[in-house]
C-alpha cells in the first residue's frame, strides 16, 4: 500500500526557516515525482512545485523562487521541502503528494496519494 | 498562470440528489483536468484525472466531463459521505493551479 507520512507540526517566528519531511513507502520512490501543495487556514490549495526523485530536478512556482528548496534522500525514500524567510502568511498546512502519470506517454499528471499534511505556524 | 474558477462556491443538496460542479480555465487546457475531494481535517483525495477518467476505487456515481476550458464534476445519487469540498486542478502548464473549491453541504 502506497503511503506518504509527513513530519509533525512546526511553530516558527517570522524570518525563520522550516523543513518538512515526507517519507514514502509501498512503491519505488524514484519512479514518481513528488509535489508540494499548501493550504492556508480555511483557504484553497496552492501548488508550490515539484521535484524529480530520479535526478533531483525541480520546478518551483515563481512566487516561491529563492525561498523554497525541495530535495530528496533516495536512501530513505524521503522528500523534503524547506521554506525560508517565513512570514505570517506562510502559516498553512503543507502537503506532499506523489505525482502519477499516464503510461506510456506520461502527459497527464495527477496527485495521488497525499501525505497527511504538516501544519506550519508562523507567529511571534 | 492559468486561473481556474469553480462554481458555485457552495452548494446545498440532499441525500439522493444529483449535483454538478463547474470548473472553467482561463485558457484552453485540453483535458488536463483533475478533481479532488477534501473532507474536514483530511488531505485531498483524487477522484478524476484527465477530465473523465475515474480513479480506481472511486464510486461510479462520480463522473467528470469537459474539454478545452469548461469542465464538470457530477455526483449522482448523493450519499452522506459525499458532503465535502471539491477542487479542480489543471495539469496542462506549471504551476498546476487549483480552483478555489466548492463546498457541498447537506440541505
Amino acid at each position: 500500500q502506497v503511503h506518504l507520512v509527513q513530519s509533525g507540526p512546526e511553530v516558527r517566528e517570522p524570518g525563520a526557516s522550516v523543513k518538512v519531511s515526507c517519507k514514502a513507502s509501498g512503491y519505488s520512490f524514484t519512479n514518481y515525482e513528488i509535489v508540494w501543495v499548501r493550504q492556508a487556514p480555511g483557504q484553497g490549495l496552492e501548488w508550490m512545485g515539484w521535484i524529480s526523485t530520479y535526478n533531483g530536478n525541480t520546478n518551483y512556482k515563481q512566487k516561491f523562487q529563492g525561498r523554497v528548496t525541495m530535495t530528496t534522500d533516495t536512501s530513505t525514500s524521503t522528500a523534503y521541502m524547506e521554506l525560508t524567510s517565513l512570514r505570517s502568511d506562510d502559516t498553512a498546512i503543507y502537503y506532499c503528494a506523489r505525482e502519477g502519470v499516464d503510461a506510456p506517454m506520461a502527459t497527464h499528471k495527477w496527485l495521488d496519494p497525499w501525505g497527511q499534511g504538516t501544519l506550519v505556524t508562523v507567529s511571534s | 498562470d492559468i486561473q481556474m474558477t469553480q462554481s458555485p462556491s457552495s452548494l446545498s443538496a440532499s441525500v439522493g440528489d444529483r449535483v454538478t460542479i463547474t470548473c472553467r480555465a482561463s485558457q484552453t487546457i485540453i483535458n488536463y483536468l483533475n478533481w479532488y475531494q477534501q473532507k474536514p481535517g483530511e488531505a485531498p483525495k483524487l477522484l478524476v484525472y484527465a477530465a473523465s477518467t475515474l480513479q480506481s476505487g472511486v464510486p461510479s456515481r462520480f463522473s467528470g466531463s469537459g474539454s478545452g476550458t469548461d469542465f464538470t464534476l457530477t455526483v449522482n445519487s448523493l450519499q452522506p459521505e459525499d458532503f465535502a469540498t471539491y477542487f479542480c486542478q489543471q495539469s496542462f502548464i506549471t504551476p498546476h493551479t487549483f480552483g478555489q473549491g466548492t463546498k457541498l453541504e447537506i440541505k
